[in-house]
Order: C-alpha cells, then sequence, then structure tokens
C-alpha cells in the first residue's frame, strides 16, 4: 500500500512569496490533514478536511494561508504572501477510520519550507 | 480540549541500556493515545497506538507504553536500545469520539550513544 505523498520535498523562498505545497493521501483516507512542524516543536494542526468539505480550520492563519481538497482525494496549501516564520516542514496525514470508529493517522515526509 | 507534556526535551542514553520517555497528557474526555518517532530528515512514523483494551501496548521494534488513567500518562519504555533507536519520539493524543486533529507534545530527542 502506497503511503502519503508529499511534494515538494523542500522549498527555498523569499519573504512575500507566495508557495504551494500538494498532498496525496492514501487510497481510500476519506480524513486528510496539514500540520505545521516549526524547529524544536511537535506538529501543530493547520487544517482537517474530511472528503472535500473543511472540519477544522480554526487554527489556520486565513489571511495567508489557503488550503482546498478538490474532488475529495488530493490537496494543496497555499502561503501568499509568506514570512519569515512560516520556516516549518508542513506535514500532510490521512486517516483510516477502523471498526467501532477508531482512527489512525498515517504521515506524509513532509515539504520543509525555509523563508529568506 | 488537550494538551500533552514530554517532560524531558533530550535523553541521552547508552547503547543496551533501558529507557523510559515520559507523556503525561490532560484531556476532559477519553482519549486515544499514540507514540510517533521522526528519524533524521523523514516524516513521522506511527509506533504505537492505545485505542482500547489491553493498557499495555508494544510496537514491532522492542517499544511498549503503558497507559495510566489514573496518572494520565502513557510512557514509552525499551529494555535495551540500539544505535537505530536515534531519532525524536513524540506523544500525541486524540478524543475518543468523533475524528479530530492529534495534539502533540513538543518531542523528545532520544540519542543513544556507543
Amino acid at each position: 500500500e502506497a503511503g502519503v505523498a508529499q511534494s515538494p520535498r523542500y522549498k527555498i523562498i523569499e519573504k512575500r512569496q507566495s508557495v504551494a505545497f500538494w498532498c496525496n493521501p492514501i487510497s481510500g483516507h476519506a480524513t486528510l490533514y496539514w500540520y505545521q512542524q516549526i524547529l524544536g516543536q511537535g506538529p501543530k494542526l493547520l487544517i482537517q478536511f474530511q472528503n472535500n468539505g473543511v472540519v477544522d480550520d480554526s487554527q489556520l492563519p486565513k489571511d495567508r494561508f489557503s488550503a482546498e481538497r478538490l474532488k475529495g482525494v488530493d490537496s494543496t496549501l497555499k502561503i501568499q504572501p509568506a514570512k519569515l516564520e512560516d520556516s516549518a516542514v508542513y506535514l500532510c496525514a490521512s486517516s483510516l477510520v477502523e471498526r467501532a470508529g477508531k482512527e489512525t493517522q498515517y504521515f506524509g515526509p513532509g515539504t520543509r519550507l525555509l523563508v529568506l | 480540549a488537550q494538551s500533552v507534556t514530554q517532560l524531558d526535551s533530550q535523553v541521552p542514553v547508552f547503547e543496551e541500556a533501558p529507557v523510559e520517555l515520559r507523556c503525561n497528557y490532560s484531556s476532559s474526555v477519553s482519549v486515544y493515545l499514540f507514540w510517533y518517532v521522526q528519524y533524521p530528515n523523514q516524516g513521522l512514523q506511527l509506533l504505537l497506538k492505545y485505542l482500547s483494551g489491553s493498557t499495555l501496548v508494544e510496537s514491532i521494534n522492542g517499544f511498549e507504553a503503558e497507559f495510566n488513567k489514573s496518572q494520565t500518562s502513557f510512557h514509552l519504555r525499551k529494555p535495551s536500545v540500539h544505535i537505530s533507536d536515534t531519532a525524536e519520539y513524540f506523544c500525541a493524543v486524540t478524543p475518543d469520539t468523533g475524528r479530530r486533529a492529534l495534539t502533540f507534545g513538543s518531542g523528545t530527542r532520544l540519542q543513544v550513544q556507543p
């Protein structure tokens, strides 16, 4: 079974530029998450999708971040314009709902963003 | 809301020695608990999880964790570590109802020395 795919793996941009990240979840996983992991910290949720609908985007800085999941499969996360503090690893995860509603999240390799 | 505290940011240990990585959580509802491992320049990999049933859960590479509801802890242990266990370990929780994002601790860097 293929895992969660993300691209690009690395990106370097200057502040005020825009950038986009792509995620393809594990086939059949309805729930998709984007997390931001700043160096030295644990990942923090940015946005959660259920199929192509947003479940939770309360921690997404909506003035500069946007995300979509058209057709309920792959997803893109965009930052426009980027700030220095956006330097982080952006992790995509998808989840499988097991019996009795139990859920396990599987993570992609992440996109490491450096904003100069 | 949930929160996770990993009490040690770094744990140095010699090869073949035992290790314990501590994790405490806070939640007003019942939770599922997870340990993820992150090797250098790689994504998070699920190490083990507690969803229900036996409070002692094991991974395929010798780690185990015990859910202690009264102490709200989920400490990770291994009786004998290897150099290859050097990595960052994250404890995470999620409510046991509905589909919710994980809340992570700040991580513990396990450094295994020869």
